[in-house]
């Protein structure tokens, strides 16, 4: 079946570091990937998704690339704020049993001033 | 708004009460589904539905059930609660299943006493 595998947290920055998390995927076919996030007491939204290979989703400084030969979707920021702490999780919903959906466990990032 | 809306919030109740945790949504979405978070274990698929009358099992269906009489509404039940059910719950909507972004209700957090 599925599955996905995400960088164990969690994670702590100092304002404006960088940051990578990593997101790895097993999937038959071609899956759609997505990064979802999560802040305290609230429930998941969508941070960015791709559809096909070699796509890059972004929004709000982050950003992601579909590597399939890699089977990966790192998620990055140039400059994280206090703002980003939460928790982030990669998923993928398969093409070949499009209503099953797949997250990863979440890693929790926590942004220091 | 547009939005998912989950009742109740919280729950506290005894091994074997009979329970449902309702869900709704006003986007006209034919995709719903649950899930359930527990830490250390991210999102688990309990069941979802593409359609009304078209439901069908996630990774972790046991001790649930569900319906979907009309478009806009996917109740959760739980029969005979234990307390390995204790968790915190999730329903989500899209347009349709695959690579359509999920909307997430608040959660509902269920105590099995």
């Amino acid at each position: 079946g599925n599955s996905v595998t995400q960088m164990e947290g969690p994670v702590t920055l100092s304002e404006e570091a960088f940051l990578t998390i990593n997101c790895t995927y097993t999937a038959t076919g071609y899956p759609s990937l997505f990064w979802y996030v999560q802040y305290p007491g609230e429930g998941l939204q969508l941070l960015l998704k791709a559809t096909k290979a070699d796509d890059k989703g972004s929004n709000k400084g982050f950003e992601a690339t579909y590597r399939k030969e890699t089977t990966s979707f790192h998620l990055e920021k140039g400059s994280v704020q206090v703002s980003d702490s939460a928790v982030y999780f990669c998923a993928l919903s398969g093409n070949t049993n499009a209503g099953k959906s797949t997250f990863g466990d979440g890693t929790t990032l926590t942004v220091k001033p | 708004e547009a939005q998912v809306t989950q009742n109740p919030r919280y729950l506290i109740t005894v091994t074997g009460k009979k329970l449902t945790v309702t869900c709704s949504q006003n986007m006209n979405h034919e995709y719903m589904s649950w899930y359930r978070q527990d830490p250390g274990l991210g999102l688990r698929q309990i069941y979802y539905s593409m359609n009304v009358e078209v439901t069908d099992k996630g990774d972790v269906p046991e001790g649930y059930k569900v319906s979907r009489k009309e478009k806009r509404n996917f109740p959760l039940i739980l029969e005979s609660p234990s307390p390995n059910q204790t968790s915190l719950y999730f329903c989500a909507s899209s347009l349709s299943a695959g690579a359509k972004t999920q909307y997430f209700g608040p959660g509902t957090r269920l105590l099995v006493l």
